[in-house]
């Protein structure tokens, strides 16, 4: 059974750093065909992609907030690391994580951390 | 970037009728078109990919269709368990980007 688990600080302060972590569980990070992405969900809106690491450490990450992100994975122990920088009340929401196939589709999803940005 | 723009916003429709939802890209997707189902307070649940193939496990009552730009979920009789907010989702080629639309609510009527 193929599960992905988000993990990471309820709240977080104004122009601090928000670490979460991804533990994925029924399939490996080195699978040449799989990757996983983070997606975010202000309170009451849209889905927003945020970032994506594939099986051979490649990146790719929203154009409209690359510079505040970085991903990374680390095999040996199933996790994929997000981390923002410079949080601001606006990135308030509900943060998943979820894996791609090999259609580059996310076919399961986390049940999602809750971060709220507040000082 | 491609935008993707849904509609309508919200449809209001009872359990047994036909459900068509549009999803329209500011440029060509190719049938890099995903649709995902999310109810209250539960993860996105992903129903088709590649614009028409079903995801594992998803009733046959949804179906996808579409190429290019302008792109159709269809469900062809509503189970009370379908009233939800779906989306659609985009891919770039290379580097993979993912863009989601604004969502259609389907609301009982």
């Amino acid at each position: 059974q193929v599960t992905l688990k988000e993990s990471g600080p309820v709240l977080v302060k104004p122009t601090g750093t928000l670490m979460l972590t991804c533990t994925v569980s029924g399939f490996s990070l080195n699978n040449a065909k799989m990757g996983v992405s983070w997606i975010r969900q202000p309170p009451g809106k849209a889905l927003e992609w945020l970032a994506h690491i594939f099986s051979n450490d490649e990146k790719s990450y929203s154009s409209s907030l690359k510079s505040r992100l970085t991903i990374s994975k680390d095999t040996s122990i199933s996790q994929v690391v997000l981390t923002m920088t410079n949080m601001d009340p606006v990135d308030t929401g509900t943060y998943y994580c979820a894996r791609i196939n090999p259609y580059y589709s996310m076919d399961v999803w986390g049940i999602g951390t809750t971060v709220t940005v507040s000082s | 970037e491609v935008v993707l723009t849904q509609s309508p916003a919200t449809l209001s429709l009872s359990p047994g009728e036909r459900a068509t939802l549009s999803c329209r890209a500011s440029q060509s997707v190719s049938s890099y078109l995903a649709w995902y189902q999310q109810k209250p307070g539960q993860a996105p649940r992903l129903l088709i990919y590649d614009a028409s193939n079903r995801a594992t496990g998803i009733p046959a009552r949804f179906s996808g269709s579409g190429s290019g730009t302008d792109f159709t979920l269809t469900i062809s009789s509503l189970e009370p368990e379908d009233f939800a907010v779906y989306y659609c989702q985009q891919r770039s080629n290379w580097p993979p980007r993912w863009t989601f639309g604004q969502g259609t609510k389907v609301e009982i009527k």
